[in-house]
């Protein structure tokens, strides 16, 4: 079936624009992420939603950055006036969210993200 | 402070020979750790998980050992193939309940497999 899609897959902006990044989840998973990678780093968490629960906004480093996720499937990040530090790979993932266990996390393809 | 740690940035691994990757923690709630394999340009893809009850787990020419007092898992590729070369990234989270949480990634491994 379909996996994770991210759109665009590359970004190229000027710093103090804002820039709106989508994801599409796998269909029926209830659980989406971001997360973001910079040069020559891990992972970095930034915000989790489940359901029609509050989201898991502790990753977000700043208040120029928030998560919407529409209708509990399409999620968009936005990134308000953006600075050079903000440029990395921006990686959405989903997952089914069991009564037990943890959930393996699916990745999509990210988004480069690049402020000139 | 970095509570997951893989502290070889890369690893070169001759074709047909086992490639071990490493990979320690240091949070105690973690229980459930999980490696991915990224390629460039590409999203992490999923490669295999253990839960803490368990010390090892195996998928095909991929076995993840974890030994929990040591607070180090590790997986091991065998015989490794030249389309293993990837970036691996080791994961964990806690679970001490239902639902899903945030991943803790390592910085990443990045295997060379010669043919």
């Amino acid at each position: 079936g379909a996996g994770v899609s991210q759109s665009p897959s590359n970004k190229v902006t000027e710093k103090g624009k804002d820039v709106e990044l989508r994801c599409d989840p796998i269909s029926g998973h209830t659980a989406l992420y971001w997360y973001r990678q910079s040069l020559g780093q891990g992972l970095e968490f930034l915000i989790y939603f489940q359901g029609n629960s509050a989201p898991d906004k502790s990753g977000l480093p700043s208040d120029r950055f928030s998560a919407e996720r529409t209708g509990g499937s399409v999620s968009t990040l936005t990134i308000q006036r953006t600075q050079q530090e903000d440029s990395a790979v921006y990686l959405c993932a989903s997952s089914l969210v069991r009564t037990s266990g943890a959930d393996t996390q699916y990745f999509g393809p990210g988004t480069r993200l690049t402020v000139l | 402070d970095q509570q997951v740690k893989q502290n070889s940035p890369s690893l070169s691994v001759q074709e047909g020979r086992i490639s071990i990757l490493n990979c320690d923690y240091t949070n105690s709630m973690f229980d459930y750790f999980l490696w991915y394999k990224k390629y460039p340009a590409e999203g992490p893809t999923f490669l295999i998980s253990i839960s803490s009850i368990k010390d090892k787990n195996e998928d095909g020419r991929f076995t993840v050992f974890l030994n929990k007092s040591a607070k180090h898992l590790s997986l091991h590729i065998v015989p490794s193939q030249p389309g293993d070369s990837a970036v691996y990234f080791c994961a964990a989270s806690g679970n001490s309940g239902a639902g899903s949480y945030q991943l803790t990634f390592g910085k990443g491994t990045k295997l060379s497999v010669i043919p």
